[in-house]
């Protein structure tokens, strides 16, 4: 159980374009999803915690306007990233967590989408 | 501030046992996971501690002391697939994960 999707799995896109990914829970309930950016041989950074039908919160330094989040359901997330410029490349990971799975506080990720602009 | 501490990489050899420590610094404590992510990958869950002592899971174990701010994770019996970055992330008062850089282990034959 507890299974994260995203899709898609890797992107390609031109400078100036805007690109969604979707983060979905498969068989649970998702309260809570968050957002991560991991560049090459770093740690995961946080962008944003995003709770179902509310607006998300973004870490400082992450730009609202550029990064929009959409928690429209317990089971998708989506984050588009807008005007898309070549330092957005990166591997875009989402987790989603549920107090009703058996380790509450347990973060379940999707298996990352991995972004190029070009 | 909150702070992670782990080796950036460690080298071991197959079949062998190896140890990887994470010394933390958080604002509050809600428990301690790792995880396990390889190269071009998302994170896997390995294990979570909230009360100081070890918990054993299969060839893995991790131990927790919070009067110490300190965790490690043991792996036993390794294998090549062992191969990995090993990711300590502890849970601040917030419930919200801090991550570090995680260590890269290297596994030889």
């Amino acid at each position: 159980g507890a299974v994260v999707s995203q899709h898609p799995s890797r992107v390609i896109c031109k400078s100036g374009t805007s690109v969604k990914i979707e983060c979905r829970s498969l068989d649970f309930q998702a309260t809570t999803m968050f957002w991560y950016r991991q560049f090459p041989k770093q740690s995961l950074m946080l962008m944003a915690t995003s709770n179902e039908g509310s607006k998300a919160t973004y870490e400082q330094g992450v730009e609202k306007d550029k990064f929009l989040i959409n928690h429209a359901s317990l089971t998708l997330s989506t984050l588009t990233v807008t005007s898309a410029h070549p330092e957005d490349s990166s591997f875009y990971i989402c987790s989603a967590r549920s107090p009703s799975t058996s380790d509450d506080y347990e973060q379940y990720f999707g298996p990352g989408t991995r972004l190029t602009v070009t | 501030g909150q702070n992670i501490d782990q080796p950036t990489e460690m080298t071991a050899t197959e079949g062998a046992i190896v140890q990887i420590n994470c010394t933390y610094q958080t604002s509050g404590f809600n428990g301690l996971f790792w995880y396990q992510q390889h190269a071009g990958e998302a994170p896997t869950f390995l294990s979570y501690n909230v009360l100081d002592g070890l918990e054993e899971k299969g060839r893995f174990s991790s131990f927790l002391s919070r009067s110490k701010g300190y965790s490690y994770l043991l792996l036993k019996e390794l294998q090549m697939k062992d191969s990995a970055s090993y990711l300590c992330a502890p849970m601040d008062s917030n419930y919200q994960l801090i991550w570090g850089a995680g260590t890269k282990l290297i596994i030889k034959p």
